[in-house]
């Protein structure tokens, strides 16, 4: 599997936008970039995803570079409900390796938002 | 529509006891999936189950733990002699389609063993 790399934690101030990063540098043509986030003592939630164009939903934003080896997730207007870790996954929609269901879930970056 | 649900959210049991772990997918979800998060660690995948078929338990331990999802009723995941290092949360995620789709969340069963 694509490996991808975040920073440990990140910190924010409410109000303001947040851009969390993410390194894939051995991303695949067919990877799918999908991040999800997992809030205190609850199960991860869905926030988005995108192949190779910027992406834009009701949560968040996602913009993915050129080269596609890097992608950034975007909120807008952090609040203290944004307070999570955030976890960036990559999933083969080829199911090369014939498992491509397997979410595998790295460290994440543990997000502090500051009233 | 309802999300995923989990229950018990809590579950404390006693060394050697069994647990039994419910899932209900999402309305109109044939694929279950199975994490389970250690203390301070991340959620790593046991199994993955579509209606009555076990598709892959490669991430369940050998011994003592099993799942099923049956035609009728919840996906249940079970542990028989439950050790300390057990404990954990285990969450399950459904999806409406297998491979790549997208997978939603329920709110996880917290065991402690005593």
């Amino acid at each position: 599997d694509a490996k991808t790399t975040q920073p440990n934690s990140m910190e924010s101030n409410e109000e303001e936008p947040v851009h969390l990063p993410c390194n894939h540098s051995t991303i695949s043509g067919t990877d799918y970039i999908h991040w999800y986030r997992q809030l205190p003592s609850q199960g991860p939630e869905y926030v988005i995803h995108g192949l190779t164009s910027n992406v834009n939903n009701r949560m968040a934003s996602l913009a993915i570079a050129e080269d596609r080896k890097s992608s950034t997730l975007i909120l807008h207007r952090a609040t203290l409900r944004d307070a999570a870790v955030y976890y960036c996954i990559l999933r083969d929609v080829k199911n090369s390796g014939g498992s491509n269901y397997k979410l595998t879930f790295g460290k994440g970056t543990l997000l502090t938002v500051n009233p | 529509n309802a999300g995923v649900m989990q229950n018990p959210r809590h579950l404390v049991r006693r060394r050697g006891q069994e647990a039994r772990l419910r899932c209900s997918p999402m309305k109109g979800h044939s694929h279950v999936y199975w994490y389970r998060q250690l203390p301070e660690e991340g959620l790593k995948f046991m199994v993955y189950l579509q209606k009555e078929n076990i598709i892959d338990e490669s991430g369940m331990p050998k011994e003592r733990f099993s799942a099923e999802f049956p035609k009728e009723g919840p996906s249940i995941l079970r542990i028989q002699q439950v050790v300390r290092g057990d404990s954990a949360a285990y969450f399950c995620a459904s999806s409406l389609q297998g491979l790549a789709d997208t997978q939603y969340f329920g709110p996880g069963t917290r065991l402690t063993v005593l």
